[in-house]
């Protein structure tokens, strides 16, 4: 399975933009890449999902590169509510194979 | 409300004694899934189902089984075989394996403490 790399931990100023890299250099050319976030004993949450081309909506941006072995998930304006734990994952398979498989993550720190 | 339940939030349990952990969904998706969370840790998948009555091991499987007779349920067993079974349990539920492209909805998790 393809796998993900992250950074462990960022910080950011609130009202600043982030940005988080993930690197997924064994990606298959129908992998969709995905986002979630993690609060503090909470279920994660989805952020936002692509496959090829950059996406947007009201909770951020993901910038995938062209040769898709990288993305980055862009914050637009970071607040304190934004700091959790991000999740870059690769929906992988076909069939009764497919299965959501969670990289390392980034601790995001938001600070004012 | 649609959602995805787990329950109970907090469960305890002495050693040696197999425990369930039950996880509803009313969304009608067709996957379910099982990750077990350790401190300060990601997410590791234990067992997914994409289909009534079929389910696959994940990463962690050992020490753990699940049963899928339903399309809204998914409960999962923590034997006495599992060996650190002190964690954070995670159920999720995506509309199926047919289509990739959706997101994965997560309960808010059971925290078993086995003493």
């Amino acid at each position: 399975d393809a796998k993900t790399t992250q950074p462990n931990s960022m910080e950011s100023n609130e009202e600043e933009p982030v940005h988080l890299p993930c690197n997924h250099s064994t990606i298959s050319g129908t992998d969709y890449i995905h986002w979630y976030r993690q609060l503090p004993s909470q279920g994660p949450e989805y952020v936002i999902h692509g496959l090829t081309s950059n996406v947007n909506n009201r909770m951020a941006s993901l910038a995938i590169a062209e040769d898709r072995k990288s993305s980055t998930l862009i914050l637009h304006r970071a607040t304190l509510r934004d700091a959790a734990v991000y999740y870059c994952i690769l929906r992988s398979g076909w069939g009764t194979a497919s299965k959501l498989t969670f990289g390392t993550g980034t601790r995001l720190q938001v600070t004012l | 409300d649609g959602g995805i339940t787990q329950s109970p939030k907090y469960l305890f349990r002495k050693e040696g004694q197999n425990v369930t952990l039950s996880c509803e969904q009313n969304l009608n998706h067709d996957a379910m899934y099982w990750y077990r969370q350790d401190p300060g840790q990601g997410l590791r998948l234990i067992y997914y189902s994409q289909i009534v009555n079929d389910f696959q091991k994940g990463d962690i499987a050992e020490g753990y089984s699940v049963s899928r007779e339903k399309k809204e349920s998914f409960p999962l067993t923590v034997t006495s075989a599992q060996k650190n079974p002190t964690a954070f349990y995670l159920c999720a539920s995506s509309p199926g394996y047919r289509v990739k492209n959706t997101e994965a909805f997560f309960g808010q998790g059971t925290r078993l403490t086995v003493v």
